[in-house]
């Protein structure tokens, strides 16, 4: 199947910090990308769907201006999580598909723990 | 958006019996999907169905999926320790553009 790498697999910074997380699709072109978040023992939240050449469109909830994304590129999207704060640690996921409405591929995710 | 609900939350077996998972959804979809996550990991794809299929099989897996009640099911043969993770069943509804909203999950243990 489809490969999806994400990029570091885990980050500790301090409360404050901008932090940067990487998703890339290795073996295919990705027009759209989505970055979902989990707390522990919680299912999959979406945050907000990545669009190549255009804006991110952020779920209800979630602050464009918190999480940055961009979509440089149709193999890479980046997540910005800026001025972290320790109540943004958690496991975050991204996900990608070489087709509209199939099999979505994810990355094996980036747990972010700020101190 | 809403969430999809999955029972039981909690499911513990010995090997070699069957699992079974269900999952409810709210919304139209052009698909229902099945992962599996295994603790602090990525997620693994494990089966789609479409909403004109009723039923599909792939290995040890089975689902079922009834677009009138809402509802899928997703059935583990002969299960095996390793089968221990956690299942989400993910909902691609009309008009998402593939966006995908998870169940709760069911964290499924397989005692050796």
């Amino acid at each position: 199947g489809a490969v999806v790498s994400q990029h570091p697999s885990w980050v500790i910074c301090k409360s404050g910090t901008s932090v940067k997380i990487e998703c890339r699709s290795l073996d295919f072109q990705a027009t759209t990308m989505f970055w979902y978040r989990q707390f522990p023992k919680q299912s999959l939240m979406l945050m907000a769907t990545s669009n190549e050449g255009s804006k991110a469109t952020y779920e209800q909830g979630v602050e464009k201006d918190k999480f940055l994304i961009n979509h440089a590129s149709l193999t890479l999207s980046t997540l910005t999580v800026t001025s972290a704060h320790p109540e943004d640690s958690s496991f975050y996921i991204c996900s990608a598909s070489p087709e509209n409405h199939g099999e979505l591929f994810f990355g094996e995710g980036s747990r972010l723990t700020v101190l | 958006s809403q969430q999809g609900e999955e029972d039981p939350q909690a499911l513990s077996i010995q090997e070699g019996e069957n699992a079974t998972m269900n999952c409810s959804y709210k919304t139209s979809i052009n698909n229902l999907q099945w992962y599996r996550q295994n603790s602090g990991r990525g997620l693994v794809h494990l089966i789609l169905i479409r909403s004109n299929e009723r039923e599909k099989h792939s290995g040890r897996l089975r689902v079922t999926l009834d677009t009138s009640k809402k509802s899928s099911s997703l059935l583990i043969t002969a299960s095996r320790a390793a089968d221990t993770a956690s299942y989400f069943c993910a909902t691609d509804a009309l008009g998402s553009g593939s966006r995908l909203t998870f169940g709760e999950g069911t964290q499924l243990t397989v005692n050796p």
